[in-house]
C-alpha cells in the first residue's frame, strides 16, 4: 500500500465548476498535511498547509480527517489557470521532517 | 531574494560519466533536500542534510553523493551516471519550526 493515495485523474472539470479531491494516508503518526501545486515542467509549490479544523484560503478549503486518515481540498469557481497537477503531502515529523508525496491528481479546467 | 536556486537546469550525461548537481538557498534555512521525481511516482528523497555540517540518507541514496558545502549551498554528485538515473531532481529547503518546504527550478537529467 502506498503510503499517500490519490486519484491521478485526470479531471475534466468547466470553468466555474466545483472540484474536489481526496487523498489517504497509511501512517497515523504523521504530523502535519499540505496541498502542492505543480505546473506542467515546474516545481512543486506550497498551496495550503491543512488543519484539523479545517482551513480556507480564497476558493480553496482543505479538510483533514485524522481518524479516517483522509485529506481533501476542495477548489471552488474553477479557472482556467487552475489547471495543473495538485500534490498531497504528509509529513511524518521527527529529525527528518520527512515528506511523502502522493503522486498527484492532474486536474484541467475547460473554456 | 531569489529563493532556492539549482544549475544546471537541463543535462544530458552518457553511461559512466559524473556530474554535481548545485543547489543555493537564499533564505537562511537551516534544512535542505535533494528529491528525483520520475512519471507514476511521488517525489522520491535522496538525500537530506537537516544543518549545516550534516548530512543523511533518504528513500533512494545508491548511486549518489551529497556535499553541505555551507548553509547556503547543497550540492548532490552522481559519480557514475546510469540510465535508472534519469530523472527530473528537485533541492528544497525548511526553516527550523516550519514545517513546509520550498523546491527550486529542478533540473531534467538525461543519461543515455
Amino acid at each position: 500500500r502506498k503510503e499517500v493515495e490519490q486519484d491521478p485523474g485526470p479531471f475534466n472539470v468547466p470553468e466555474g465548476a466545483t472540484v474536489a479531491f481526496n487523498c489517504t494516508y497509511s501512517n497515523s503518526a504523521s504530523q502535519s498535511f499540505f496541498w502542492y501545486r505543480q505546473d506542467c515542467r515546474k516545481e512543486p509549490k506550497l498551496l495550503m498547509s491543512v488543519y484539523s479544523s479545517g482551513n480556507e484560503d480564497g476558493r480553496f478549503t482543505a479538510q483533514l480527517n485524522r481518524a479516517s486518515q483522509y485529506i481533501s481540498l476542495l477548489i471552488r469557481d474553477s479557472k482556467l489557470s487552475d489547471s495543473a497537477t495538485y500534490l498531497c503531502v504528509v509529513n511524518l515529523g521527527g529529525a527528518t521532517n520527512k515528506l511523502i508525496f502522493g503522486t498527484g491528481t492532474l486536474l484541467a479546467v475547460q473554456p | 531574494n531569489a529563493g532556492v536556486t539549482q544549475t544546471p537546469k537541463f543535462q544530458v550525461l552518457k553511461t559512466g560519466q559524473s556530474m554535481t548537481l548545485q543547489c543555493a538557498q537564499d533564505m537562511n534555512h537551516n534544512s535542505m533536500y535533494w528529491y528525483r521525481q520520475d512519471p507514476g511516482m511521488g517525489l522520491r528523497l535522496i538525500y537530506y542534510s537537516a544543518s549545516e555540517g550534516t548530512t543523511d540518507k533518504g528513500e533512494v541514496p545508491n548511486g549518489y553523493n551529497v556535499s553541505r558545502l555551507n548553509k547556503r549551498e547543497f550540492s548532490l554528485r552522481l559519480e557514475s551516471a546510469a540510465p535508472s538515473q534519469t530523472s527530473v531532481y528537485f533541492c528544497a529547503s525548511r526553516t527550523s519550526g516550519r514545517d513546509e518546504q520550498y523546491f527550486g527550478p529542478g533540473t531534467r537529467l538525461t543519461v543515455t
